[in-house]
């Protein structure tokens, strides 16, 4: 079936540096992107999110750029602090209803 | 505002009794709300859909008797986890979508429910 995966499990940062963080669909019919942040223990957090007539969007220190033509996703985080440091997943929907992708474990080293 | 809560956060219980997880919406009203299960390591895996007042829509693979969904009120759902064994054992997630946005799209989670059974 169709799903939707990222390409690192984890991921070492430098604080200070920015990250970025990839995610490949396979859903041809998904209309609506988001990323979100889970840290140990918590609910996911909202990031930012994206329409499927949109390449790009920008937010408060996170980009999503959408590559529709290879169905990739992408998180970029400016300046990674420490407080960053979580799982970030992926999810699109279609209906109405989320499919996570598989996560990537991001880790700020001071 | 769009708070979800859960309750317990975190629940031991036997294998073989039930276990009742409860998700609020506590400043808006909710008439989708979805049940997730996550074990460590992994991601989050819907495992139904409950609309207030009418049965929850399972995803296939997901035992409709053993994860009982109830959603009576607009700001209430509860999964209850019948006769639970150890590999029931995970963390439960709940979230709601807004009636008063009726966009597919935005969902509010809540902070999860750690389910171990022993």
């Amino acid at each position: 079936g169709e799903s939707v995966g990222l390409h690192l499990p984890t991921l070492s940062v430098q604080e200070g540096d920015n990250s970025i963080i990839n995610c490949a669909y396979s859903n041809s019919a998904s209309d609506y992107f988001i990323w979100y942040k889970q840290e140990s223990g918590k609910g996911p957090q909202f990031i930012i999110d994206i329409r499927s007539n949109m390449d790009k969007r920008q937010g408060q220190r996170v980009t999503v750029l959408l590559n529709k033509t290879v169905k990739h996703l992408s998180l970029q985080i400016a300046a990674t602090q420490p407080g960053d440091s979580a799982v970030y997943f992926c999810a699109e929907t279609s209906w109405g209803k989320l499919q996570f992708g598989a996560g990537t474990q991001v880790v700020v080293t001071p | 505002g769009a708070v979800v809560s859960q309750h317990p956060s975190r629940v031991i219980c036997k294998s073989g009794t039930s276990v009742k997880i409860e998700c609020r919406s506590l400043d808006f009203q909710a008439t989708t709300m979805f049940w997730y299960r996550q074990f460590p390591k992994q991601s989050l895996m819907l495992m139904a859909t409950s609309n207030e007042g009418s049965k929850a829509t399972y995803e296939q693979g997901v035992e409709k008797d053993k994860f009982l969904i109830n959603h009576a009120s607009l700001t209430l759902s509860t999964l209850t986890v019948t006769s639970a064994h150890p590999e029931d054992s995970s963390f439960y997630i709940c979230s709601a979508r807004a009636t008063s946005r009726p966009s597919l799209y935005e969902q509010y989670f809540g902070p999860g429910t750690r389910l171990t059974v022993t």
